[in-house]
């Protein structure tokens, strides 16, 4: 499976400032999704990023408090803006590798953030 | 997003025991199903896809889906202290998935 790393690993961040969290991978890939998964809960889909197109937010997610980019094939960029503590979280990015019955997702390490 | 429930934990079991983790879906048209296992301040690392009705063996794991009753299931045989961690049960939704709430095993040595 594909090598996905992420940056920064976590984070100390002062409410209504804004942190971008970046996601690459060792090779080239479609999908890249990003998923929240705030303390003691499950994995919540922000949105789907495919390059070259406007990322697919998830009901709840909006693009003016989660801009995403997706340059190319191997990166994409999540920015959590003006952060509240709600948005202390663990943020993941995944990507799919396909077998024909596809959706199989692997997940980079997570970016853990603390908002005070 | 659908609907994906698992049992509820923590479920506890001694060392060398079964650990059985059981996930039910509201989609009848979902055809992907997968666990992946999360350890404790980790990412969620995929253990088991299963995509056909029956029983799928990889190692100490076997995952069973039944389709017809939107059913699947992961048993973990001779469970062993590194067991211990959060399963989560995630369902095909269109190109996405959706993960249903995970169940913590803890294997008592």
């Amino acid at each position: 499976s594909a090598v996905i790393s992420q940056k920064p690993s976590r984070d100390i961040c002062q409410r209504g400032t804004s942190l971008t969290i970046q996601c690459q991978v060792d090779s080239q890939v479609t999908m890249m999704f990003w998923y929240r998964q705030q303390p003691g809960q499950s994995l919540t889909l922000i949105a789907t990023a495919n390059q070259g197109s406007e990322a697919t937010y998830e009901s709840g997610f909006v693009i003016d408090k989660f801009p995403i980019s997706r340059p190319n094939l191997t990166f994409s960029t999540l920015t959590v803006s003006n952060m509240s503590p709600e948005d202390s979280s663990i943020y993941l990015c995944s990507v799919e590798e396909g077998a024909p019955a596809g959706e199989t997702q692997y997940f980079g390490p997570g970016t853990r953030l603390l908002v005070l | 997003q659908k609907e994906v429930e698992q049992n509820s934990g923590p479920l506890s079991v001694p060392e060398g025991a079964i650990a059985s983790l059981n996930c039910t879906y509201s989609d009848r048209v979902s055809q992907s199903f997968f666990w992946y296992r999360q350890y404790s301040g980790k990412s969620p690392e995929l253990i088991m896809s299963i995509y056909s009705n029956g029983d799928k063996e990889d190692g100490r794991f076997t995952a069973q889906l039944n389709k017809a009753s939107q059913y699947v299931s992961l048993l973990i045989r001779d469970s062993q202290p590194s067991d211990s961690a959060t399963y989560l049960c995630a369902v095909n939704d269109d190109y996405k998935l959706s993960f249903g709430a995970g169940t913590t095993v803890t294997v008592r040595a």
